[in-house]
């Protein structure tokens, strides 16, 4: 069964660091990864699509690497502000029996401190 | 604007009462999906849809009936709702094209309590 797991839990960092948020999953069978971002009271909004034949992906301040082999994910963010406060999650899409599926990782709480 | 819509986005309700959360996306998607989140559970899948009069279980699908008669609407129905399903619950859309690598686009959430 794919299980995907986002450490740490929270994490409250200054502004201006770069940050590297993690993921990771236990099946390397996917079809792709997709990092969101959610604000309180708010639905997912989607940062980064990496699918499976990619290694990284890029838009702007964020950039997303996948290793499948490993089963491993990292969103990093660079020069963080204070608008990045938000829960950052992480999902895969895979096929099982025909049916697709997407499994989430539980989320990263990240603040960024003025 | 391209949007996944849903209706309502608070939604206070009792014990056995029939209720239909609509969800409505204008990017002509053929897939579409309702999840429900709960704190320490994540977001589960209940149902999708692969396109119209194509409809499937997700993980958590007991107490939930959808149907998809058009492409741009999937409601999701609650035909006796239990306190147990109070949750934030979520629509979600996207193209199917391409091995199935399109992101996938989510609306604003419905709260839903059930006393």
């Amino acid at each position: 069964k794919q299980e995907v797991t986002q450490i740490p839990a929270a994490l409250s960092v200054p502004e201006g660091e770069n940050l590297v948020l993690n993921c990771s999953f236990t099946d390397s069978a996917i079809y792709n990864l997709q990092w969101f971002r959610q604000d309180p009271g708010k639905g997912l909004t989607s940062l980064l699509l990496i699918q499976s034949s990619q290694r990284e992906q890029t838009s702007g301040r964020l950039n997303a690497s996948l290793d499948k082999s490993s089963g491993r994910s990292t969103l990093y963010i660079a020069a963080s502000q204070p608008g990045d406060s938000a829960t950052y999650l992480c999902a895969v899409r895979i096929i099982i029996q025909g049916a697709q599926k997407l499994v989430f990782g539980q989320g990263t709480r990240l603040t960024i401190n003025p | 604007e391209a949007q996944v819509t849903q209706n309502p986005r608070y939604l206070i309700t009792v014990t056995g009462k029939k209720l239909t959360v609509t969800c409505s996306q204008n990017m002509n998607h053929e897939y579409m999906s309702w999840y429900r989140q709960d704190p320490g559970l994540g977001l589960r899948q209940i149902y999708y849809s692969m396109n119209v009069e194509v409809t499937d279980k997700g993980d958590v699908p007991e107490g939930y009936k959808v149907s998809r008669k058009e492409k741009r609407n999937f409601p999701l129905i609650l035909e006796s709702p239990s306190p147990n399903q109070t949750s934030l619950y979520f629509c979600a859309s996207s193209w199917t094209g391409g091995a199935y690598n399109s992101p996938l686009h989510f609306g604003n959430g419905t709260r839903l309590t059930v006393t």
